[in-house]
């Protein structure tokens, strides 16, 4: 099981670009990484998923290194709606006895 | 489309109670996951289901438990409640992928949850 490692909080101001690391050192030849946000008393939100090198979508890039071992969610522009925790999930793509684990995410505050 | 439903959103039980926490899947999604979150421990793992079948399940004792009905709604009892299973239950649900793309979940779809407080 890959299990991944994020800086506990950050803090940021508006109109910044925000960037979070996870580190996944013995990610899987199969796995896959996907980040989620999460608001309070809501269920987490997918953001962006990816397996190599960079994915960009309208929310966030996504930047994977060569060895995969870590990845960085970065947040073009950050606004004080952006304030949440983000997870970092890695996914094995073709083990399905593996369990979803979550690591403890990254609270985000951003500052006006 | 309507997005994934969780029942009751609050509840309040007693210490040696039981509850049941019920899941109701995005329409054509077969995968259904549970997870406990609580301040402290973050958001672990519970168990998953796909096609009625229990495909893997987290680090908690046997008083967790869960099904998946043939129109993949899910369900999950907790028995003998203790004070710390107090905490927000969430349901998160999913298309069967490939075994090579977009990984094994694809695209976690999470509801709301269940908030659970054990007096």
């Amino acid at each position: 099981l890959a299990k991944t490692t994020q800086p506990i909080s950050m803090d940021s101001y508006e109109g910044q670009e925000v960037n979070i690391t996870c580190s996944h050192n013995n990610i899987a030849t199969n796995d896959y990484i996907t980040w989620y946000q999460q608001f309070p008393s809501q269920g987490p939100r997918f953001i962006i998923q990816g397996y190599k090198t960079k994915v960009t979508n309208e929310v966030a890039s996504l930047f994977i290194p060569a060895d995969r071992k870590s990845s960085t969610l970065s947040l073009p522009r950050v606004s004080l709606s952006d304030t949440a925790v983000y997870y970092c999930l890695v996914d094995g793509g073709g083990n399905r006895d593996d369990k979803i684990i979550f690591g403890k995410g990254t609270r985000l505050h951003i500052l006006p | 489309k309507a997005g994934v439903t969780q029942t009751p959103r609050y509840l309040i039980k007693t210490r040696g109670q039981q509850v049941t926490l019920s899941c109701s899947p995005i329409s054509g999604h077969r995968s259904v996951s549970w997870y406990q979150q609580t301040p402290g421990q973050g958001l672990q793992f519970l168990f998953e289901y796909f096609s009625e079948t229990q495909r893997n399940k987290g680090n908690f004792p046997g008083r967790f438990s869960g099904r998946q009905f043939s129109n993949s709604r899910s369900e999950m009892n907790v028995s003998t409640l203790e004070l710390g299973d107090s905490a927000l239950y969430l349901c998160a649900s999913s298309r069967e992928k490939g075994t090579l793309t977009l990984g094994r979940t694809g695209e976690l779809f999470f509801g709301e949850g269940s908030r659970l407080t054990v007096l």
